[in-house]
């Protein structure tokens, strides 16, 4: 157990929907990362937050959006889905903003259907 | 723009045998490098890491790898495996951005299979 918890674990819905996944971090960790890994594309770091400000993006869609709130959970909203978005979504927090180990949570798997 | 390449998908190995998974990295600085492992429907458990210092760095379960950078490698050993050795092992490469902060570039995964 990492002590990253992601809620829900599993995910069904619809194309055109909007999703919100959630991640707690580790105890006295301020930084969060979002992660998609999907067959196609494998891990992709989507979005990094620190201490509630977004720090650094990679290759997230403008159909999503994340924010941390000010006790350090943090919340990945996918809006208008696809059949693609279907993957798993992991959330991984670290102590500070860089150098240190990312703890991963279990994931959320969406599927859209 | 950094980059991981694990060269192997899939790999089987007998229980008892000895293991070393694949792993080249392209960064121009000195990375962060690590091994993580994901067995089926769980999340990724971080197995070694380095990040400066003595090259070859001891893991978790018997693991350990090492940072050759002559090679730009950082390839992963284990001298028996086990059958709960069986899962998917990813390498990743994490690289400062110019605001200080940092993100993880993972490999393809190689997927191990252990035989009795």
């Amino acid at each position: 157990d990492s002590g990253v918890t992601q809620t829900p674990k599993h995910l069904i819905t619809a194309t055109g929907q909007r999703v919100t996944l959630r991640c707690s971090p580790r105890s006295g960790d301020l930084s969060v990362y979002w992660y998609q890994q999907s067959l196609d594309q494998g891990l992709q770091f989507l979005i990094q937050y620190y201490n509630g400000e977004e720090r650094a993006k990679g290759n997230i869609l403008e159909r999503f959006s994340a924010q941390q709130f000010p006790d350090l959970h943090s919340e990945l909203n996918l809006s208008s889905l696809e059949l693609g978005d279907s993957a798993l979504y992991f959330c991984a927090s670290s102590v500070g903003l860089a150098g240190g180990t990312q703890f991963f949570g279990p994931g959320t798997r969406l599927t859209v259907l | 723009a950094q980059s991981v390449t694990q060269p192997d998908i899939h790999i089987t190995v007998s229980e008892g045998a000895s293991l070393e998974l694949r792993c080249n990295y392209s960064y121009g600085a000195t990375p962060y490098l690590f091994w993580y492992v994901q067995s089926p429907g769980q999340g990724l458990q971080l197995l070694l890491k380095y990040f400066s210092g003595d090259t070859l760095v001891q893991g978790i379960k018997g693991f350990e790898a090492e940072f050759k950078r002559s090679q730009s490698s950082f390839n992963l050993r284990k001298p028996s495996v086990h059958w709960s050795d069986a899962a998917e092992y990813f390498c990743a490469v994490g690289a400062r951005t110019n605001f200080g902060n940092e993100k993880l570039t993972f490999g393809t995964g190689t997927r191990l299979t252990i035989i009795p």
